[in-house]
């Protein structure tokens, strides 16, 4: 079986801070692993993933994070929040059992005030 | 990467009533989903579309309320069937290769009134 916590669903930044989003996953096997971004009244975009080789992994808009398989983590980063990166952010895991179908967390709102 | 077509974008729909999602990939896939996005809420999976047989339903979902079809490699429908207000929620299509990241469709935004 296959899961993802993400820590805290709000998280409220000032424009310019750093965004630090948490998730931990679970997962049998070697995981695949995905970040990716809700805008108001649209589908889900694909930020980041990964799959094998480098642990840091560099995704659209400035975003990146990094695979910890000792904290089975995958926390997504990004140095400076820009107003236009408030939106819906989901963490997703896939490659248990050898179920390649994605388990989502449960979300985290990105809050960034001016 | 494949581009997913969903119609329609929203709906408002009479309770009692069927309501038919269509969604089309610009490209052949291996795997289609049909999700379901509650408000405030992450995203369920409700089936697996399978080419040419039965979907493949997740615990909680069952095909009488949720029959799906899928005649070919990039297209599938999901009907939303004898709705009532708790079927308000977005859909979402998803499609992928297997090996790879999943991709979405914008979504129908669903209101049964």
């Amino acid at each position: 079986a296959q899961s993802v916590t993400q820590l805290g669903s709000h998280v409220s930044v000032s424009e310019g801070a750093l965004v630090l989003l948490r998730c931990n996953y679970s997962s049998s096997v070697p995981p695949y692993l995905f970040w990716y971004v809700q805008y108001p009244n649209q589908g889900l975009q694909l930020l980041l993933k990964y799959t094998t080789g480098a642990t840091l992994v560099k995704g659209i808009n400035g975003f990146e994070a990094e695979f910890k398989k000792s904290e089975t983590s995958f926390h997504l980063t990004k140095p400076s929040a820009h107003m236009s990166d408030a939106a819906e952010y989901f963490c997703a895991v896939s490659g248990s059992g050898g179920s390649y179908i994605p388990t989502f967390g449960r979300g985290t709102s990105l809050i960034v005030h001016p | 990467s494949a581009v997913i077509s969903q119609k329609p974008s929203r709906d408002i729909c009479q309770r009692g009533t069927s309501l038919t999602i269509q969604c089309q990939v610009d490209s052949q896939v291996t795997m289609m989903f049909w999700y379901r996005q509650q408000p405030g809420q992450s995203l369920t999976l409700i089936a697996t579309a399978n080419q040419g047989s039965e979907a493949t339903y997740e615990s909680g979902f069952v095909i009488d309320k949720f029959p799906i079809s899928r005649p070919n490699l990039t297209f599938s429908t999901l009907t939303v069937s004898n709705m009532s207000p708790e079927d308000s929620s977005i859909y979402l299509c998803s499609a992928g290769t297997g090996n790879t990241e999943a991709f979405f469709g914008q979504g129908t935004r669903l209101t049964v009134v």
